[in-house]
C-alpha cells in the first residue's frame, strides 16, 4: 500500500451504533489531520496530531473521538451520531512542519451515512 | 483568523478553452497558498502552492496561479482544459506561524470541461 489509506470506504450507521474509522499513511510522515466534507460547506478541519500528540481540536461535539496510537496510524471513533454527521471523512497527512509549509496527503475517505 | 471565498461555485467551459478559478482570501498576517483537486471518488491531491519568490506559481500539468498580494487573491489559470481537468478545486490558506498545518478552505469550485 502506498500514500494514505482509509477503511472503510462506506458506512451506514444508526443513531445508537458505536463505529470507528481508521486512517494509515505510509509516506513517513509525523502529523495526521482529520476533516469533514459536507455537501455545499467547505472543509472542515477536525483534528490534527503532530507526533501523537493532538495539536488542534476545532470545537469537534465529544461524539467524535480521535485516537493516534503512533505517527502511522489515526482513528475517529464514532458514537451517538447525528443524521447530520453523515458526511465524507477526509484523512491527511503531511511531514509536520509548524509553519504551514506542508503539503497535505489526503485518502479516499469514509463515506459516513447516520440513519 | 483566516478566510477563503472563492467567487464561483460552478464553471463550465468546452475542452480546449481557457480557463480562471478565482480565489480571494482574507487575513491579518502572511499567508501560505494553495490550490488542491478532487477528482471524483478521491481524496485531495495538492496541485500548486505559494510559500514565497515568484507570485507566479505553475503546476506540472499546465495550471498556474499568480499571488496577488494588494487583491488578497490567488486565481488558477490554464491557457486550455482537458476533459480529464473535470474536478472539483479547492483553494486554501494558512497562516503560517505556528499554525501546524491548519488549512482554511474555500468551498470549492466544479470546473466541467465539455467536449
Amino acid at each position: 500500500e502506498t500514500g494514505v489509506t482509509q477503511t472503510p470506504r462506506h458506512l451506514v450507521m444508526g443513531m445508537t451504533n458505536k463505529k470507528s474509522l481508521k486512517c494509515e499513511q505510509h509516506l513517513g510522515h509525523n502529523a495526521m489531520y482529520w476533516y469533514k466534507q459536507s455537501a455545499k460547506k467547505p472543509l472542515e478541519l477536525m483534528f490534527v496530531y503532530n507526533f501523537k500528540e493532538q495539536t488542534e481540536n476545532n470545537s469537534v461535539p465529544s461524539r467524535f473521538s480521535p485516537e493516534c496510537p503512533n505517527s502511522s496510524h489515526l482513528f475517529l471513533h464514532l458514537h451517538t451520531l447525528q443524521p447530520e454527521d453523515s458526511a465524507l471523512y477526509l484523512c491527511a497527512s503531511s511531514q509536520g512542519d509548524p509553519f504551514g509549509t506542508d503539503t497535505q496527503y489526503f485518502g479516499p475517505g469514509t463515506r459516513l451515512t447516520v440513519l | 483568523a483566516q478566510s477563503v471565498t472563492q467567487l464561483d461555485s460552478q464553471v463550465p467551459v468546452f475542452e480546449e478553452a481557457p480557463v480562471e478559478l478565482r480565489c480571494n482570501y482574507s487575513s491579518s498576517v502572511s499567508v501560505y497558498l494553495f490550490w488542491y483537486v478532487q477528482y471524483p471518488n478521491q481524496g485531495l491531491q495538492l496541485l500548486l502552492k505559494y510559500l514565497s519568490g515568484s507570485t507566479l506559481v505553475e503546476s506540472i500539468n499546465g495550471f498556474e496561479a499568480e499571488f496577488n498580494k494588494s487583491q488578497t487573491s490567488f486565481h488558477l489559470r490554464k491557457p486550455s482544459v482537458h476533459i480529464s481537468d473535470t474536478a472539483e478545486y479547492f483553494c486554501a490558506v494558512s497562516a503560517g506561524g505556528t499554525s501546524y498545518g491548519k488549512l482554511t478552505f474555500g468551498q470549492g469550485t466544479i470546473l466541467t470541461v465539455h467536449p
